[in-house]
């Protein structure tokens, strides 16, 4: 049980445009879902803390304008990565919290994005 | 402001050998402590879960020991293997809040 996905695995694309990512709880429902950054050789660093149905809390340093953060389900939170450029490729993770055992974050596989 | 730290950030032994961690944080008012496993370009793999009132947690070969009063937690493996090869990590979740605080982690490499 508490299994995270996340869709795409990998994804590349050209500076300026925008990419969303997706992250699902297939059997759970995920009151929180929490985004981590991780640069190459580095460890993760939080980014943005979501609550279905409200707005996202965002890390200080971190652009909320950039970073679009949707949490319309309890399965189903969305990051939108907008105008990215070549410093935004990184290793995106995502994790979330269930309803009945909040004490563990379960994570996802995570997605690579590449901006050329 | 919490701070997580990992020593040593790499570390290579031979098959065999039994080994220990460290993580080291600044504030001891956390909710839990988790140890995971990252292996090279995945996601995370949670090892193991110390709440604040627990000592200790085992799973198999491994190991995990928190003294919240000086900040310290340790993961030890027993006869290492190379597939224990990956980078570990260690993350504290502060009291009142949802999320997690990550060391650097530790790269282990088990050599055959």
């Amino acid at each position: 049980g508490a299994v995270v996905s996340q869709h795409p695995s990998r994804v590349i694309c050209k500076s300026g445009t925008s990419v969303k990512i997706e992250c699902r709880s297939l059997d759970f429902q995920a009151t929180t879902m929490f985004w981590y950054r991780q640069f190459p050789k580095q460890s993760l660093m939080l980014m943005a803390t979501s609550n279905e149905g409200s707005k996202a809390t965002y890390e200080q340093g971190v652009e909320k304008d950039k970073f679009l953060i949707n949490h319309a389900s309890l399965t189903l939170s969305t990051l939108t990565v907008t105008s990215a450029h070549p410093e935004d490729s990184s290793f995106y993770i995502c994790s979330a919290g269930g309803t009945t055992s909040p004490y563990e974050q379960y994570f996802g596989p995570g997605t690579r994005l590449t901006v050329t | 402001k919490q701070e997580v730290t990992q020593i040593p950030a790499a570390l290579s032994v031979p098959e065999g050998e039994n080994l220990v961690l460290n993580c080291s944080f600044t504030d001891s008012a956390i909710y839990n402590l988790q140890w995971f496993r990252q292996d090279p370009g995945k996601g995370l793999t949670s090892l193991l879960l110390i709440q604040s009132s627990q000592r200790e947690q085992t799973s198999g070969r491994l190991n995990a020991s928190l003294d919240k009063s000086s900040g310290r937690s340790t993961l030890y493996i027993a006869a290492s293997q190379p597939g224990d090869s990956a980078t570990y990590l260690c993350a504290v979740r502060p009291r009142n809040t949802g999320k997690l605080i990550f060391g650097q982690g530790t790269t282990l490499q088990v050599k055959p």
